[in-house]
């Protein structure tokens, strides 16, 4: 089946950097997405890897290795805006599948 | 500017009626989804559109319906509603492809 992977919850200190993986048993995606939601809010999208690699948008960079089936997002210089909830998802066909998001707790 | 509207943002309803979810975009877009959110499952694709007159069904399309006929707007219609259905509903829509969508704000329904 098709099915993506992250850890439900993730801890960091305000400036530190921390990486949110996703891995995922599917095949034939068209790329890896990234999606963040603030409590009582809207998914907005983050980032895109269509490619193997890292691409960088500001304070977000994300990775995408198909041969490992494995991505990650890294967040870096932890700001308390940041806490939230991220989601990976992957495009299949005509569908976009999401995991079940992971909540990132910023500590002061 | 574009945006993606979705009302009500609020919904109490009784089980059994039957409920519309409005979603309106302005950006031109051709594709738009809907999804429900609940603890534990994420984001679960409903029905989506590619484009006017095209629907299709999605994870969880099992007693909703959609219809599109322009390109603004996909309405989702709960045809009997059901204390199963009672979630925080999102509508999306995208340029191209499925990796970029943008989400309107949600609709919270309660079927009671």
């Amino acid at each position: 089946g098709q099915s993506l992977e992250q850890p439900s919850e993730v801890t960091a200190v305000e400036g530190a950097i921390v990486q949110i993986n996703c891995t995922y048993q599917t095949s034939g995606f068209y790329g890896l997405s990234w999606y963040q939601q603030h409590d009582g809010g809207a998914p907005t999208f983050l980032s895109y890897n269509a490619l193997d690699g890292l691409e960088e948008t500001g304070r977000f960079s994300s990775f995408l290795s198909r041969s490992d089936s494995y991505g990650y997002l890294l967040l870096q210089e932890l700001q308390m805006k940041d806490s939230a909830s991220y989601f990976c998802a992957v495009g299949i066909d005509d569908k976009i599948i999401f995991g079940k998001g992971t909540r990132l707790h910023i500590l002061p | 500017d574009a945006e993606i509207t979705q009302s009500p943002r609020h919904k109490i309803t009784e089980t059994g009626r039957q409920v519309t979810l409005a979603c309106h975009q302005t950006w031109n877009h051709n594709n738009m989804f809907w999804y429900r959110q609940d603890l534990g499952h994420g984001l679960r694709l409903i029905h989506y559109s590619y484009g006017v007159q095209d629907t299709n069904k999605g994870e969880v399309s099992d007693g909703y319906s959609v219809s599109r006929s322009n390109t603004e707007d996909l309405p989702l219609t709960l045809e009997s509603a059901a204390s199963s259905q009672t979630s925080v509903y999102f509508c999306a829509s995208s340029v191209s492809g499925v990796e970029t969508q943008y989400f309107g704000p949600g609709t919270r329904l309660l079927v009671l």
